[in-house]
């Protein structure tokens, strides 16, 4: 069984790029959640896909955006970067019904 | 609004000393319940989960919807303990963590 992963490990961009993160979920899982993890706070909510398409969103701007692929894997994408953008980028893949999810390692974006 | 209160950032404690972790949390309807960890170097994973009410790696938790707790317990703790926690609420799916607690086990 193959977990979740995720890529890039680290990134460094400036304020006002955009940037694509990649996550291939758990082998058999269809849903794929994406989380924010500022340093020193826990996972927040960014939005969930499912069947390729958004399943519910967090609180944040629309510059934030996704893609689900028919292989369940998904891209977060996130445009005119802003120095807060800084952050560990978790993706969570499950089985659309089930409330347990596992997690990647995490994306490390560094907004200068 | 939906929300979780962990309001220790840092609990240390030695090794055979008994671990109480707090979780509070605010959800109106029947909470879904997990604890999460993240030891050093690793992925979040899920520990446990209140409807399964089973036991593992000796941590227990109790969901006490009078005191809307859901603390986590261990009664002799080990170095390997030592990581981070946190304690989420799912809500349609999506979870809602905590800021977490680091339990720190001293030899």
């Amino acid at each position: 069984e193959t977990g979740v992963t995720q890529s890039p490990t680290h990134l460094i961009k400036t304020r006002g790029q955009q940037v694509t993160l990649r996550c291939s979920s758990q082998s058999g899982h269809n849903t794929v959640s994406w989380y924010q993890q500022a340093l020193g706070q826990g996972p927040q909510f960014i939005f969930q896909y499912y069947r390729e398409e958004e399943n519910g969103r967090g609180n944040f701007p629309p510059r934030f955006s996704g893609l689900q692929f028919p292989n369940y894997s998904s891209e977060l994408n996130v445009n005119a970067l802003e120095l807060d953008d800084s952050a560990l980028y978790l993706c969570a893949s499950s089985l659309q019904g089930s409330d347990t999810q596992y997690f990647g390692p995490g994306t490390r974006l560094t907004v200068l | 609004a939906q929300r979780v209160t962990q309001p220790e950032k840092l609990l240390s404690v030695f090794k055979g000393a008994p671990v109480e972790l707090k979780c509070n949390y605010s959800y109106s309807g029947s909470p879904e319940l997990f604890w999460y960890v993240q030891y050093s170097r690793q992925r979040l994973q899920l520990l446990l989960r209140h409807i399964s009410r089973e036991s593992i790696k000796g941590f227990t938790a109790d969901l006490n919807k009078g005191e809307t707790s859901f603390h986590l317990k261990k009664p002799f703790a080990q170095e390997e303990d030592s990581a981070m926690y946190y304690c989420a609420l799912s809500r349609t799916d999506k979870l809602i963590f905590g800021t977490g607690t680091r339990l720190q086990v001293f030899p």
